[in-house]
């Protein structure tokens, strides 16, 4: 079985600011996560993932994740948060030994960046 | 990288009609196309599997005969809403994965859909 888990519906930060939408994960074997963002009626897009390798991962809009094995976590960070990144951000796990379409995801985390 | 377009964005019925939405692998061959519906505020709930040239597999709780996916090609899948709901009003979004051992699955834009 594999479950993720936002602890926050919610994060609030100032323009500027470092933010971070928090993620842990379950997963029975080699964890493959990833990290979306979702505009109003919108699909999902693709920020980034964690496969293997190291820790930290760098993805698109100068988004990073921290892959932390020990705390099952993959933390979505951004050292200088922008009006812009205000959407609502999904976390997801899958095993590696399964379907690319069978990750399961978190309820996500609304992020609101203000001016 | 690859491109998932979906098709109507957004769509209007008449309860009791049905509705057709169609996702695209633009320029990749998709061995699989993954269905999900999305509530306000809430997650990604997946519907079912479909893979090319046979029958899709519906998760637990998913009305097959209610909603009809059919993926006659690599590049096509379709999700059939049938005698459409208040209820079936949502988002829906497809996605696709090319080859078996695909790492990641590809997103379509999504399709609101509003029965009245």
């Amino acid at each position: 079985a594999q479950s993720v888990a936002q602890p926050e519906d919610q994060v609030n930060v100032a323009e500027g600011n470092p933010l971070t939408v928090k993620c842990t994960y379950s997963v029975s074997g080699n964890p493959y996560l990833f990290w979306y963002v979702q505009y109003p009626n919108r699909g999902l897009q693709f920020l980034l993932k964690y496969i293997t390798g190291d820790n930290l991962v760098k993805g698109s809009y100068g988004f990073e994740a921290e892959f932390n094995k020990s705390q099952t976590s993959f933390h979505l960070k951004k050292p200088s948060a922008l009006v812009s990144d205000s959407a609502l951000y999904f976390c997801a796990v899958r095993d590696a030994n399964t379907n690319a379409g069978k990750s399961t995801f978190g309820d996500g985390t609304t992020l609101t960046v203000k001016p | 990288g690859a491109v998932v377009s979906q098709h109507p964005s957004r769509v209007i019925c008449k309860s009791g009609t049905s509705v057709k939405i169609e996702c695209r692998s633009l320029d990749f061959q998709a061995t699989t196309m993954f269905w999900y519906r999305q509530f306000p505020k809430q997650s990604l709930m997946l519907m079912a599997t479909s893979n090319e040239g046979s029958k899709a597999t519906y998760e637990q709780g998913v009305e097959k005969d209610k909603f009809l996916i059919n993926h006659a090609s690599l590049t096509l899948s379709t999700l059939t809403v049938t005698s459409a709901h208040p209820e079936d009003s949502s988002f829906y979004i497809c996605s696709a994965v090319r080859g078996s051992g695909a790492i990641e699955a590809f997103f379509g834009q999504g399709t609101r859909l509003t029965v009245v």
